[in-house]
């Protein structure tokens, strides 16, 4: 069956301590892996489009890596406003081709 | 440039009474998805539209879920009559690309219709 897990579920860290996001798929015929943050009570906001194995995106406190069964979303030196839930979604083969989200990592930041 | 507008924000029913929710895409984006998210879930797809073509629809459930996109524009989802467990945040979302694009999943979410079945 085709499916995207997150882990942890949630993930409590100290201003400043450094740690990673896990993504793991089992599709055939990936497209495209995408990670976005939601905040509570918003719709799920775009950060990054990894294509290939070995590709890596950087955006601020936030780097994406990609290999051939996983994504890893990198946060260092979290703020407490890097607070949200992370969601990573897979766009893969098909004849119409599909995307599917995980259920998230909802992250705590704490000062 | 305005961003994914859904209407309305909130909405509480009793069992059985009939809702919908409205959405207008970003201008240009010719491929718009309806998504259900339960809390703690992840966003499930109801419903694809390239245009005014619905591409997929697997997951609607058909007997009481309806969807249109009139002009390949603005949508419309509805529910009749609605059940409890059709408590949950319905999110529309519009992408320029589609098909078998890889930045096909680079989606511009609104903000989401909180519905609550009594």
């Amino acid at each position: 069956e085709d499916q995207v897990t997150q882990s942890p579920e949630a993930l409590r860290l100290q201003e400043g301590e450094s740690s990673s996001l896990n993504c793991s798929y089992t599709v055939s015929g990936l497209r495209g892996l995408f990670w976005y943050r939601q905040d509570p009570g918003k719709g799920p906001e775009f950060l990054f489009t990894l294509y290939s194995a070995g590709e890596e995106k950087e955006k601020e406190r936030l780097k994406a890596t990609l290999t051939k069964k996983e994504s890893f979303l990198h946060i260092t030196a979290p703020k407490p406003e890097d607070s949200a839930t992370y969601l990573c979604a897979v766009y893969y083969g098909g004849s119409q081709g599909n995307l599917i989200f995980g259920k998230g990592t909802k992250l705590s930041v704490k000062p | 440039e305005a961003g994914v507008v859904q209407s309305p924000r909130y909405k509480i029913i009793e069992k059985k009474q009939p809702v919908a929710f409205w959405c207008n895409p970003i201008s240009g984006h010719n491929t718009l998805y309806w998504y259900r998210q339960n809390l703690g879930q992840g966003p499930e797809l109801l419903i694809r539209y390239e245009n005014e073509e619905a591409v997929d629809d697997s997951q609607l459930p058909k007997d009481r879920f309806s969807a249109e996109r009139l002009k390949g524009v603005d949508s419309t989802l509805k529910i009749q009559p609605a059940e409890l467990g059709d408590s949950a945040v319905y999110l529309c979302a519009s992408s320029l690309e589609g098909g078998l694009s890889g930045s096909a999943g680079e989606l511009f979410f609104g903000e989401g219709s909180r519905l609550t079945v009594l």
